[in-house]
């Protein structure tokens, strides 16, 4: 398994503004993924990001609303820009352990984002 | 394109009983994974149990097994002796194994509650 924190665990912010979010985990790990829950709703993949590669994004997000940092492979960041209302959200980090024996990703306890 | 389906949106269940979380998908894929994650109000997704699809076996983790039919698609999770602390949103997911490619899809979650 692993132990992710992420910080701030919430925050209410004024639109137009932009947010950092921090994503710790307690050992090394290649993949860390960002998702985005909306309340009451599922799942959806913002973006993958790999330490030493730029991250890959999904459809419907971009780089520049989304910019991501993976500076080594127990951090990550996620910073939502020029936030909006519909930006509100939970924005949770997860990490994958893919070795062929065990493929599972575990999850951090997400920010919860109100955007005013 | 992969799709995962959990057709009850809310369930409710007396303590002690059992109950059955459904969940359908649909991929053209031979190999991949399947996974409950149980999310509870604090919001912390946990993961609840995992299958492999070239395993025939049901995977079960104590209380909590599930009965993967490959052929028609359906991966359902059976709780047993529910108990309060099983009150969570569900949320079904698949992922894709191999060729580097680790997205999860994740279904729009089952809402269960366990009354005393």
């Amino acid at each position: 398994s692993a132990v992710i924190s992420q910080k701030p665990s919430r925050d209410i912010c004024q639109r137009g503004t932009s947010l950092t979010i921090q994503c710790q985990v307690d050992s090394q790990v290649t993949m860390m993924f960002w998702y985005r829950q909306q309340p009451g709703q599922s799942l959806t993949l913002i973006a993958t990001a790999n330490q030493g590669s730029e991250a890959t994004y999904e459809s419907g997000f971009v780089i520049d609303k989304f910019p991501i940092s993976r500076p080594n492979l127990t951090f990550s960041t996620l910073t939502v820009s020029n936030m909006s209302p519909e930006d509100s959200s939970i924005y949770l980090c997860s990490v994958g352990r893919f070795n062929g024996q065990g493929d599972t990703q575990y999850f951090g306890p997400g920010t919860r984002l109100t955007v005013l | 394109a992969q799709t995962v389906t959990q057709s009850q949106p809310e369930m409710s269940v007396q303590e002690a009983e059992t109950v059955t979380l459904s969940c359908t998908y649909d991929t053209s894929e031979n190999n991949y994974y399947l996974f409950w994650y149980k999310q509870p109000p604090s919001r912390q997704m946990i993961l609840v149990i995992r299958q492999e699809a070239y395993k025939q076996q049901n995977a079960t983790e104590n209380r909590f097994s599930v009965n993967f039919q490959k052929a028609a698609k359906s991966f359902s999770l059976k709780i047993s002796d529910s108990q309060l602390g099983d009150t969570a949103m569900y949320f079904c997911a698949f992922m894709k194994h191999g060729a580097g490619t680790y997205k999860y899809i994740f279904g729009t979650g089952t809402r269960l509650k366990v009354l005393a």
